[in-house]
């Protein structure tokens, strides 16, 4: 079983719409991040949570939003979705108690925002 | 600010051959730096990571990287591909507390020939 899920996997929306992405892991690991991937720019940071009670912006944070549920979940919403949000956007988890520095990737969610 | 570049979009490379990927990165302080790779389809998997010490790290997959502190670089190399390592390979380097917050390059897309 996959320590990072993401969902949906593949989601299609109209502009102006609410869409929500989730994400889950099993790894016990208490900081999660959020980026966004388009061709070109790599992976850029929109949210990070080093735990429930802690969030911060990323580079690219505007047009986004994101909840902390539980040390396990980690939601991001587009409250009014543009094309210029398509994209494929990556979870990712890692353990601030660790020596490896590592982040764990989820499979990803491919948005298209019409 | 931290920031990563990829000069090269896109490397051909026939298999059994060697390849080297090249990473410039600019950080103010000693950086954690980390190489990911895609595979299509898929989330991102650590194939390596320097933080301090030997500046030559070694890998999964039989891949290699060096660290050069004078050319602010980090370039990967494996000296014989398989048909398996086509994908796209990012490199990034960490900030913050324990190089948690990643700045990634653009990627380098690497296709195998036959």
């Amino acid at each position: 079983d996959a320590d990072v899920t993401q969902t949906p996997r593949n989601r299609i929306t109209k502009t102006g719409k609410r869409i929500m992405l989730e994400c889950s892991q099993t790894k016990g690991h208490d900081r999660m991040y959020w980026y966004r991937q388009d061709p070109g720019l790599g992976l850029r940071l929109i949210y990070y949570s080093f735990d429930v009670k802690d969030i911060n912006k990323g580079e690219i944070s505007d047009g986004y939003s994101v909840s902390r549920q539980a040390q396990a979940k980690f939601s991001l919403s587009l409250e009014s979705a543009i094309p210029n949000q398509t994209a494929l956007y990556f979870c990712a988890t890692s353990d601030s108690a660790g020596v490896t520095y590592e982040q764990f990737f989820g499979p990803g969610t491919r948005l298209t925002v019409l | 600010a931290q920031s990563v570049t990829q000069p090269d979009i896109h490397i051909t490379v026939s298999e059994g051959a060697s390849l080297e990927l090249r990473c410039n990165y600019s950080y103010g302080a000693t950086p954690y730096l980390f190489w990911y790779v895609q595979s299509p389809g898929q989330g991102l998997q650590l194939l390596l990571k320097y933080f301090s010490g030997d500046t030559l790290v070694q890998g999964i997959k039989g891949f290699e990287a060096e660290f050069k502190r004078s050319q602010s670089s980090f370039n990967l190399r494996k000296p014989s591909v398989h048909w398996s390592d086509a994908a796209e390979y990012f490199c990034a380097v960490g900030a913050g507390a324990a190089g948690n917050k990643l700045t990634f390059g653009g990627g380098t897309r690497v296709l195998v020939k036959p």
